[in-house]
């Protein structure tokens, strides 16, 4: 069961371009949404993160825009460049049955800046 | 600071085969977690520990043990390993707070013929 979906799978952006990256929702019991960047052969690292507060957050040319009612949210890169070719997870926090808490992740969208 | 590190990087098993997977952090941290990565459905949580000597089942922890016998060190176990067990593992670690950041190693490719 996907409890957060991701999309597009994949993207073709232009250098300095606009990548745009969405995600969904169902349980509004999450606490926390951060996005992932992983690249080829390596582990994921947090990029950017939000609390369901805040409706926006901005970091350098990342920015996640935030949507509680419709319990999506999404991340936006901003003047793409070709470093940022990787692939993108976004993530909710949720508590588990064990009364901790752990990151449910989307599928992933793979980006692809072109020079 | 080495981080998290993963061992071993890559392991081809045979069907039925055993094996353990390391993971060793250095940063002090109490929550470690497995993921498993497999293409079109992201990262799934297969077990985690909240703590030294503590354990719990995450979203697919059927046919995986794991073992938390130092804070460091958090271990997944392959008892008899089948072909749905491919995947890349990744383990991750963190202090759990308002703005948690979890620290990933570079992942073990298991291929399970």
């Amino acid at each position: 069961q996907q409890q957060v979906k991701q999309s597009p799978q994949s993207l073709i952006v232009q250098k300095g371009g606009i990548s745009i990256i969405n995600c969904a929702y169902e349980n509004t019991a999450f606490d926390y949404f951060p996005w992932y960047q992983q690249f080829p052969g390596k582990g994921p690292a947090l990029l950017i993160a939000i609390r369901p507060d805040v409706s926006e957050k901005k970091e350098g040319r990342f920015t996640i825009s935030f949507n509680k009612s419709a319990k999506q949210f999404s991340l936006h890169i901003m003047d793409s460049q070709p470093g940022d070719s990787a692939t993108y997870f976004c993530a909710a926090r949720r508590l588990m049955d064990t009364g901790r808490r752990a990151l449910t992740f989307g599928s992933g969208t793979r980006l692809q800046v072109q020079p | 600071n080495a981080g998290v590190t993963q061992t071993p990087k890559f392991r081809v098993l045979k069907t039925g085969q055993s094996m353990t997977l390391l993971c060793a952090q250095d940063m002090n941290h109490e929550y470690m977690y497995w993921y498993r990565q497999d293409p079109g459905m992201g990262l799934r949580l297969i077990h985690y520990s909240v703590g030294e000597g503590t354990t719990a089942k995450g979203e697919v922890p059927d046919g995986y043990n794991v073992s938390r016998l130092k804070k460091q060190n958090f271990l997944l176990g392959l008892e008899s390993a089948a072909p749905s067990q491919t995947s890349v593992y990744f383990c991750a670690s963190t202090v759990q707070g308002p703005n948690e950041k979890l620290f990933f190693g570079s992942g073990t490719q298991l291929s399970v013929l």
